[in-house]
């Protein structure tokens, strides 16, 4: 079965620093999407972004970018001038294509404290 | 905009009784899915219903069954509760496909004591 490896479990920032989340990914699957959600202190799960196994191009949305890498299993998370509305729990997730299965799977997620 | 709604939002058991957390979502998706979330571990599958008529096991479905009612609603039983199975319990829903992002409930706040 798939898996997601987030090795950071807390991460702490002061307002207007950068800070990049890893997700490292395990798959046997050549078909696989990525996703990464956000979790705020209030608790429910917002989606933030998808990319598809076949589509490494990188992202940008606004202070927001992703970076997939095929060769090291990666699909890292840059948030560029932080602010203390960025504090969440992020979680990283695979899903591998299986008919009209979705058996998503989640990374253990990445805390992040923003200091003003 | 209701989305996925979950009840209760706060339960606590005592060891060995019975429960069943409700779940509804209003977007005519065909799939949905239970997860619990537990500190260090991220979100874990219990199961999932790819259709209507339709549920697999995920990464965790020991001790819970679920029924999918019909298209709207999922609903997760815990037959005797065990303090292992605190946790906060996460409901979603998506449109079919894997390639689906997934939309979550408020989630349930479980405590077995």
């Amino acid at each position: 079965a798939q898996k997601v490896t987030q090795a950071q479990t807390e991460i702490s920032v002061v307002e207007k620093e950068d800070v990049t989340l890893d997700c490292v990914y395990e798959t046997r699957d050549t078909t696989y999407y990525l996703f990464w959600y956000k979790q705020p202190p209030s608790g429910e799960l917002v989606f933030l972004i998808r990319r598809n196994s076949f589509d490494e191009q990188n992202e940008i949305s606004g202070r927001y970018s992703w970076n997939f890498q095929k060769s090291t299993s990666s699909f890292n998370f840059t948030i560029t001038a932080s602010q203390v509305v960025d504090s969440a729990v992020y979680f990283c997730a695979l899903s591998e294509a299986r008919g009209n299965n979705n058996d998503m799977r989640f990374g253990a997620g990445t805390r992040l404290t923003v200091k003003p | 905009n209701a989305g996925v709604t979950q009840t209760p939002k706060f339960q606590v058991l005592k060891t060995g009784q019975s429960m069943t957390l409700q779940c509804a979502q209003d977007m005519n998706h065909n799939s949905m899915y239970w997860y619990r979330q537990d500190p260090g571990m991220g979100l874990r599958l219990i199961y999932y219903s790819a259709s209507e008529g339709t549920t697999d096991k995920g990464e965790v479905p020991n001790g819970y069954n679920v029924s999918r009612l019909n298209k709207r609603e999922f609903s997760l039983r815990l037959e005797s509760a065990a303090p292992s199975q605190t946790s906060v319990y996460f409901c979603a829903s998506s449109e079919a496909g894997a390639n689906e992002k997934l939309f979550f409930g408020s989630g349930t706040q479980l405590s077995v004591l």
